[in-house]
C-alpha cells in the first residue's frame, strides 16, 4: 500500500514569492492535516479536512496561507507571499479513524 | 489545549542499552501516538495507544490515560534507532488533531 505522497520535496524560493505544495493522502484515508515543523520542534497543526471541507483552519494564518482539497483526494498548500519566517518543513498526514500517517515533507527554505 | 512535556530532551546511549521515554499531558485524552523521525525527517508510527499497553518487537508502549502518562521502552538499542522520538496525544473537541511534545533526541553510539 502506498504511503502519503508529497511534492516537492524541496524548495527554495526569494521572499514574497508564491509557494505551492501537494500532498496525495493514502488511499481511502477521508481525513487529511497539514503541519508545518520548525526546527528543533514538533509540528504543528495548520488545518484540517473531512473529505473535502475544512474542519479545522484556526492555525492558518489566512493572510497568506492557503489550502484547497478538491473532490476529497488530493489536496493543495499555497503561501502567497512567503516570508523568511516561513522556512520550515511541510508535513501532510492522512488518517481512516484516529491514526495518522506522515508523508516525507517538503523542506521550504525561504531567501 | 493540550501541553505535553516529554523527558528526557537528550539522551545518549551505547549500543544494546535499555531506555525509557516518558509523556506527560495535561488533559484527558483518547489518542495517543508515538512517533520516530528518522535523521531523514520521515515520522515512522511506532505506535497508536491511547491506554493500555502495546509491544512490537524491542519497543513496547504503555499508556496510563487516568494517570496522563505514557512510556516508550526501547531494549537492547541499535544505531538505526537514532533520531527523535515524539509523543503526540489528542482528544477533547478536536479528536482528531494531535499535538505532538518537543521530543526526545536518541542517539546511539556503536
Amino acid at each position: 500500500e502506498a504511503g502519503v505522497v508529497q511534492s516537492p520535496r524541496y524548495k527554495i524560493i526569494e521572499k514574497k514569492q508564491p509557494v505551492a505544495f501537494w500532498c496525495n493522502p493514502i488511499s481511502g484515508h477521508n481525513t487529511l492535516y497539514w503541519y508545518r515543523q520548525n526546527l528543533g520542534q514538533g509540528p504543528e497543526l495548520l488545518i484540517r479536512y473531512e473529505n473535502e471541507e475544512a474542519v479545522d483552519d484556526s492555525q492558518l494564518p489566512k493572510d497568506r496561507f492557503s489550502a484547497e482539497r478538491l473532490k476529497g483526494v488530493d489536496s493543495t498548500l499555497k503561501i502567497q507571499p512567503a516570508e523568511l519566517g516561513d522556512s520550515a518543513v511541510y508535513l501532510c498526514a492522512s488518517s481512516f479513524l484516529y491514526e495518522q500517517y506522515f508523508g516525507p515533507g517538503t523542506r521550504l527554505t525561504v531567501t | 489545549g493540550i501541553q505535553v512535556e516529554q523527558s528526557p530532551p537528550d539522551l545518549i546511549l551505547q549500543e544494546g542499552a535499555n531506555s525509557t521515554l516518558r509523556c506527560n499531558f495535561s488533559d484527558s485524552v483518547n489518542n495517543l501516538q508515538w512517533f520516530h523521525q528518522n535523521p531523514w525527517g520521515q515520522l515512522i508510527n511506532l505506535f497508536y495507544i491511547p491506554s493500555g499497553t502495546k509491544q512490537n518487537g524491542r519497543l513496547s508502549a504503555t499508556t496510563v490515560a487516568t494517570e496522563r502518562y505514557s512510556l516508550l521502552y526501547i531494549s537492547s538499542s541499535q544505531t538505526t534507532d537514532s533520531g527523535v522520538y515524539f509523543c503526540a496525544p489528542g482528544g477533547g473537541g478536536s479528536q482528531g488533531n494531535l499535538i505532538f511534545g518537543k521530543g526526545t533526541k536518541l542517539s546511539v553510539k556503536p
